[in-house]
């Protein structure tokens, strides 16, 4: 199975802060997305990211939040003045080498705000 | 109406036994369907992919059926290790739109 990685696993932060998660798809792909996961809930879509450029984004995905690509490799999911609320895990994937169908999802990050 | 509706179990089985799940949609223009398994704590792990004229991966058999939009999963031979939540997910098209997923169902496999 394809790899994705994800940087920092865990987070802890004060409200109000700033955070930055990094994710590293897999190689020669155009889309990316992230996700995000509260704990006991479903895995909800935030945004998807494709050549350079955000495609979709949803309802959770307000101005707090930014995706970029700093460099060739690396995501990164920048939340801008974190809330309690924002506290889950948060999943970077990415479509698989054989098929843009299928996402392969990273281990993820699990943010914690305090 | 839930985008995509689960019963979320848990499903309590011997092992050995034969479980199946089962998945509703709403959005009748989906056109990809998978099951993803997620353990506790972690990432949501592809399991199959779903296709209209069913398809299946060893002890894995998956359905669709778009008239009435559901989707099930059946599992023979329950080993201990298909201990998990398994997830209903749909896209509306492939190669790059985002995932749907359902809550889950959550499958336990005993001794």
């Amino acid at each position: 199975e394809p790899e994705v990685t994800q940087t920092p696993s865990h987070q802890v932060t004060q409200m109000g802060q700033e955070v930055i998660l990094r994710c590293v798809p897999i190689s020669n792909h155009l889309y990316f997305y992230w996700y995000r996961q509260i704990l006991g809930q479903k895995v909800e879509f935030l945004v998807s990211f494709y050549n350079n450029e955000i495609s979709e984004k949803s309802e959770i995905f307000d101005d707090q939040f930014s995706v970029e690509r700093p460099d060739g490799s690396n995501f990164t999911l920048k939340i801008r003045s974190t809330k309690l609320e924002d506290s889950a895990m948060y999943f970077c994937a990415s479509p698989g080498t054989s098929s843009r169908d299928t996402q392969y999802f990273g281990p993820g990050t699990r943010l914690t705000v305090l | 109406r839930k985008e995509v509706e689960q019963d979320p179990g848990p499903f309590n089985v011997p092992e050995g036994a034969t479980v199946a799940f089962n998945c509703t949609y709403s959005n009748s223009a989906s056109q990809s369907f998978f099951w993803y398994r997620q353990d506790c704590r972690k990432e949501p792990k592809l399991l199959m992919s779903v296709y209209s004229s069913g398809n299946e991966d060893g002890r894995f058999t998956a359905q669709l059926n778009r008239a009435s939009q559901y989707i099930s999963l059946l599992i023979r031979d329950s080993k201990l290790s298909d201990s998990a939540t398994y997830l209903c997910v749909v896209a509306l098209t492939g190669g790059g739109n985002k995932l749907t997923f359902g809550t889950g169902t959550q499958l336990k496999v005993e001794l």
